[in-house]
């Protein structure tokens, strides 16, 4: 079938380094995106990757695996208000045009 | 900040009225999305649209119809409202998806909707 997987939540130590997973099965692709998501707020951009690789950005750093379906995100130097739920997104579902989330994983980050 | 705004932020209504959420954006972009967002189950994609008049399905549109009569507005009604439309809506714009940069969507606020 057709699928967007990340795990529900995961727990970090301020300052560590904390890697979520996102893997796809899709009919098509057109590009992958990570957003961040505070409590109550509209999602943000985070980062893009349509070709295979490390795209880094700061503190962040996003990888992609189109042969395995595969996406990861990486957080360097965790601080507190980093605590917040991290969306995948997969672009090209059906055509160039849609775009479908993961159901997201909660991060908190504790001192 | 995308220039991109919602209304109304907040809105109750009841079971079987007709239901309209308007979404405005300033920045001239081509694509506009609506997602509600539920406990579980994440944001899920109801209607898109890629130009003026031209709109598609997403995976949960069943009861939810839409309308871009101009670039600038994109709008979603609700035939009929049901318990079960309850949730929080978010309008999303982007620039063509096919350059390869400025390829991300940008959020509104959101609107929470309560069907009692």
């Amino acid at each position: 079938g057709q699928n967007i997987d990340q795990p529900t939540e995961m727990t970090a130590t301020e300052g560590a380094i904390v890697q979520i997973n996102c893997t796809y099965q899709t009919s098509g692709f057109n590009g992958l995106f990570w957003y961040q998501q505070h409590a109550g707020e509209a999602p943000t951009f985070l980062s893009y990757n349509v070709l295979d690789g490390l795209e880094e950005k700061g503190r962040f750093s996003s990888f992609l695996s189109r042969s395995k379906g595969y996406s990861y995100l990486l957080l360097k130097e965790l601080q507190m208000k980093d605590s917040a739920s991290y969306l995948c997104a997969v672009r090209g579902w059906y055509n160039n045009n849609d775009m479908r989330f993961g159901a997201g994983t909660r991060l908190t980050v504790k001192p | 900040d995308a220039g991109i705004t919602q209304s109304p932020r907040h809105k109750v209504t009841e079971t079987g009225t007709p239901v309209t959420l308007r979404c405005h954006q300033t920045e001239n972009h081509r694509y506009m999305y609506w997602y509600r967002q539920d406990p579980g189950h994440g944001l899920r994609l109801i209607h898109y649209s890629y130009g003026v008049k031209d709109t598609d399905k997403g995976e949960v549109s069943d009861g939810y119809s839409v309308s871009r009569s101009k670039t600038e507005d994109f709008l979603l009604t609700l035939e009929s409202a049901t318990s079960s439309q309850t949730s929080v809506y978010f309008c999303a714009i982007s620039e063509s998806p096919l350059t390869g940069t400025n390829t991300e969507a940008f959020f509104g606020q959101g609107t929470r909707l309560t069907v009692v």
